[in-house]
């Protein structure tokens, strides 16, 4: 049974870099998934941010591609994301996902305000 | 890019209704539109892919419809337990947007 569970600060300073991990358990991470990032404000809608394949290929939504990496760690079985130059409208539920193409897996979310 | 719309954002129906929510994409997106399903405090649960094909354990009074670019997730007898925020997504090319999303809720 595949598991995504994510990590990293909850608090981040604004203009800071928010850093998020995402364990992979229960398949490798070098297989044909898509390896995604999703946020969702408070008592707003799902924003899809990002994917990376574990090739090194990846994607990432216009409005945040200029602030955005998202990268595979084939050795660790995980995969980050990081958020540069980060501001209060960055604060969200942060969920990282997968599937071969539609998002069939999701981890639980991991909370990150920023604020100084 | 492909944009992704939902309207309207809210609906309230009673304990048997049918519902239908519709999504709609800013251009053709053949068959790749995928449901989400969000309830309170949860994460999303996947439902729904290729545009009609309920995922694995899904109840059958959830379907789908549509082509090209206009869409709808309908749920034939609605119960307590679908209340919650269904989201569409479009999976043809990237960004894989997802749409603003519908919530449902009980009169």
């Amino acid at each position: 049974q595949v598991q995504l569970q994510e990590s990293g600060p909850g608090l981040v300073k604004p203009s800071g870099t928010l850093s998020l991990t995402c364990a992979v358990s229960g398949t490798s991470i070098g297989n044909s998934n898509w390896w995604t990032w999703v946020r969702q404000p408070p008592g707003k809608g799902l924003e899809w941010i990002g994917e990376a394949y574990h090739n090194g290929i990846t994607n990432y939504s216009p409005s945040l591609m200029s602030r955005v990496t998202i990268s595979v760690d084939k050795s660790k079985n995980q995969f980050s994301l990081r958020l540069s130059s980060v501001t209060a409208a960055d604060t969200a539920m942060y969920y990282c996902a997968t599937g071969y193409d539609v998002l069939d897996i999701w981890g639980q979310g991991t909370m990150v305000i920023v604020s100084s | 890019d492909i944009q992704m719309s939902q309207s309207p954002s809210s609906l309230s129906a009673s304990v048997g209704d049918r519902v239908t929510i519709p999504c709609r994409a800013s251009r053709g997106i053949s068959n790749y539109l995928a449901w989400y399903q969000q309830k309170p405090g949860e994460p999303p649960k996947f439902l729904i892919y290729a545009t009609f094909t309920l995922h694995s354990g899904v109840p059958s009074r959830f379907s789908a419809s549509g082509s090209g670019a206009d869409f709808a997730l309908t749920i034939s007898s609605l119960q307590p337990e679908d209340v919650a925020t269904y989201y569409c997504q479009q999976y043809n090319t990237a960004p894989r947007m997802f749409g603003q999303g519908t919530k449902v809720e009980l009169k």
